[in-house]
């Protein structure tokens, strides 16, 4: 099956600065990459997606890029806000199927 | 549009009885939902696929007779967590699949935290 890592566990940010969270999976038939934001005892929110016949996608301040070769993709949020905090997690779809990595917390701090 | 529902939001129970959770999608179809297991600061773990008219596919490791799965209309699945332990404790979410929409979106829903006592 498939198997998603995601990387750091934990980012503190300086509000205004970059955050960046990376993933990688092992199913090259994967063809369908989400990032969620989580927060505490709410349900996981969308908030962009991406496909593997794309490289990169952007919405305002958040930006995917995948790299299917690597089999990696990342998430870029830029000028980050206090209220970016939350827990993101990145999954990996084959078909139907979602298989989430474990998750980073972001801390942005005022 | 595309919202999913959980009843319960929650629920405590005492050990050795069973648990039914409802999950529906309120204004789409849904013919294919999943099902989640989401322990404390950890990432989700799919459980199973619920299939409406079909059995449930259960992932490796997920106890088919312990969890229970029934996807008996196109908005509705329910989960069952049988003869609950407190190991069972923890928060799970559902989600389902709009049916029609040629990509794989899931939408979620806001989940149950079960505490087994």
């Amino acid at each position: 099956g498939e198997n998603v890592e995601q990387h750091p566990s934990t980012l503190s940010v300086q509000e205004g600065d970059s955050a960046v969270i990376k993933c990688t999976y092992s199913d090259s038939a994967s063809n369908y990459f989400p990032w969620y934001k989580q927060e505490l005892g709410k349900r996981p929110q969308l908030i962009i997606d991406i496909r593997s016949n794309v490289g990169e996608k952007k919405d305002q301040r958040i930006a995917v890029t995948l790299n299917k070769t690597a089999k990696h993709f990342s998430l870029h949020i830029t000028e980050t806000q206090p209220e970016d905090s939350a827990v993101y997690f990145c999954a990996a779809s084959e078909f139907n199927k979602f298989y989430f990595g474990s998750g980073t917390k972001l801390n942005v701090k005022p | 549009g595309a919202v999913v529902s959980q009843h319960p939001s929650r629920v405590i129970c005492k050990s050795g009885t069973s648990v039914k959770i409802e999950c529906r999608s309120l204004d789409f179809q849904a013919t294919t939902m999943f099902w989640y297991r989401q322990f404390p600061k950890k990432s989700l773990m799919l459980m199973a696929t619920s299939n409406e008219g079909s059995k449930a596919t259960y992932e490796q490791g997920v106890e088919k007779d312990k969890f229970l799965i029934n996807h008996a209309s196109l908005t509705l699945s329910t989960l069952t967590v049988t003869s609950a332990h407190p190991e069972d404790s923890s928060f799970y979410i559902c989600s389902a699949r709009y049916d029609g929409r040629s990509y794989n979106e899931q939408f979620f829903g806001p989940g149950t935290r079960l505490t087994v006592l």
